[in-house]
C-alpha cells in the first residue's frame, strides 16, 4: 500500500492550463479505471473533482479533466483561475477493497 | 442536507483508545459503503478503513489492522472507528467519507486525533 507519487507543487497564470501527475504501479493505477481526483482547500473536507479517470460530477467546472495512460494518471486544469489553488490528490482502487491515495500536488495561481 | 458530521476527537496518550463517529443525514445511509480517511499534519490522505453498506464486511489498511475496528449502525445512520493502541503516528484529521463504488462523493470536516504524552 505505497503511495502513488505526485510532484510537490505546479504553478501556473491565470488562463494558462496545468496538469497534475499520479504514478502508481499495475496493481493500483495501471491495473483499474477507477482513479479519482480530490481538491482540497486549507481547513476544508476534500471535494470530489473526478472519478473513474474522466468522469466529472455535476458542479464541476469542465475545465477539470482526467486521462490516463499505463500506470500515470492526470489532472488537466484549463483556463486556470484564483479559486483553482488548493491542494489535489489522485486516489486509486487497488484490489480486495484497498485504496491508495497520492501524496498531494500543491496548486498555485501566479 | 446532505452531510456527514465527525465527533469523538481529541488528545489521547499512546497506548490509549478513542472512539469516533460519524453521523449521516441526507441519504439512505444503509445503500452505502462508508469510508475513514486521515490526514496527518501538513501531510496527504490515507485510506484507513472501509465497511460496506448491508452486509457490513470490513476492510482495513496494513498501518491500522489489528488496532481499529469500524462499525456502522444503519439504524440510526452513524459510522463509527474504534481505535486502540494508539501511537504517536495516529495523529491526524480523520474525515468520513460516503463511497460511490471506486470514489467518494461526499466527506465530513473532519475531526482531529492526537496522540501525545
Amino acid at each position: 500500500q505505497s503511495a502513488l507519487t505526485q510532484p510537490r507543487s505546479v504553478s501556473g497564470s491565470p488562463g494558462q492550463s496545468v496538469t497534475i501527475s499520479c504514478t502508481g504501479t499495475s496493481s493500483d493505477v495501471g491495473g483499474y479505471e477507477y482513479v479519482s481526483w480530490y481538491q482540497q482547500h486549507p481547513g476544508k473536507a476534500p471535494k470530489l473533482m473526478i472519478y473513474d479517470v474522466n468522469r466529472r460530477p455535476s458542479g464541476v467546472p469542465d475545465r477539470f479533466s482526467g486521462s490516463k495512460s499505463g500506470n500515470t494518471a492526470s489532472l488537466t486544469i484549463s483556463g486556470l483561475q484564483a479559486e483553482d489553488e488548493a491542494d489535489y490528490y489522485c486516489c486509486s482502487y487497488a484490489g480486495s477493497y484497498i485504496y491508495v491515495f497520492g501524496a498531494g500536488t500543491k496548486v498555485t495561481v501566479l | 442536507e446532505v452531510q456527514l458530521v465527525e465527533s469523538g476527537g481529541g488528545l489521547v496518550q499512546p497506548g490509549g483508545s478513542l472512539r469516533l463517529s460519524c453521523a449521516a443525514s441526507g441519504f439512505t445511509f444503509s445503500n452505502y459503503a462508508m469510508t475513514w480517511v486521515r490526514q496527518a499534519p501538513g501531510k496527504g490522505l490515507e485510506w484507513v478503513s472501509t465497511i460496506t453498506g448491508s452486509s457490513g464486511n470490513t476492510y482495513y489498511a496494513d498501518s491500522v489492522k489489528g488496532r481499529f475496528t469500524i462499525a456502522r449502525d444503519n439504524s440510526k445512520n452513524t459510522l463509527h472507528l474504534q481505535m486502540n493502541s494508539l501511537r504517536a503516528d495516529d495523529t491526524a484529521v480523520y474525515h468520513c467519507a460516503k463511497e460511490n463504488p471506486y470514489y467518494y462523493d461526499l466527506w465530513g470536516q473532519g475531526t482531529l486525533v492526537t496522540v501525545s504524552s
